[in-house]
């Protein structure tokens, strides 16, 4: 089977514009969860979905935005980039709640 | 690659020594763990997991040990190898999330 897919691999954004980054996860897995990794703050959970809904959220401002497709497939979306989003942001799939998550190998998004 | 973590607690051990990696973890309600890997470019890799209802699991060179009483995990792994230098994040998940733990820098030394 692939693993989980992300792309872009690298963003340079500039403050105030809005990015959107793709997860395509492992086939047959319904569940994609999002995760931000900073040094300083290590992995945070950002929104996990599964079937198409939103099924957790964690604590980030409402400029990180996601989505799922019926094919599984996951966006996310940040709009008005600030300096500190820059970050590697993460998709991980898993077949269901409870199950090992699968990471991508991330998207590096640096704003200036 | 993109470093993780720049100042992350590090553990320096030689080859072919046997290295443990502790983890305290936050919420007693937890029932499930996994210990990743991340090397550097690369998304967090699945090592080992355990339940709740286990005390400890074994996989090739890996052993989880979990201490439901103080809420402490910890890897083992035996023989380690220069392929074994990467950062090693436990997570545990209660409901839906999974929470990961600041990570530890494993360094093996020749």
């Amino acid at each position: 089977k692939a693993g989980v897919t992300q792309t872009p691999r690298y963003l340079i954004k500039t403050r105030g514009q809005q990015v959107t980054l793709s997860c395509s996860p492992i086939s047959g897995h319904r569940s994609v969860s999002w995760y931000q990794q900073t040094p300083g703050q290590g992995l945070q959970f950002l929104f996990e979905y599964f079937s198409e809904t939103q099924r957790n959220k964690g604590n980030f401002p409402g400029r990180f935005s996601g989505r799922q497709f019926s094919n599984s497939r996951s966006e996310m979306n940040v709009s008005t980039l600030e300096l500190g989003d820059s970050a590697l942001y993460l998709c991980a799939s898993s077949s269901q709640g409870g199950s090992p998550l699968h990471f991508g190998n991330g998207t590096r998004l640096t704003v200036t | 690659g993109e470093s993780v973590g720049l100042h992350l607690p590090t553990l320096s051990v030689q080859e072919g020594d046997n290295s443990i990696i502790n983890c305290a973890y936050s919420n007693s309600a937890s029932d499930y763990f996994i210990w990743y890997k991340q090397e550097s470019g690369k998304g967090p890799q699945f090592i080992i997991d355990i339940r709740s209802n286990m005390d400890k699991r074994q996989g090739q060179r890996v052993t989880v040990l979990l201490n439901k009483t103080v809420k402490h995990l910890s890897l083992q792994i035996a023989a380690t190898q220069p392929g074994d230098s990467a950062v090693y994040f436990c997570a545990e998940n209660y409901g839906q999330n999974f929470v990961f733990g600041p990570g530890t820098r494993l360094s093996v030394l020749p």
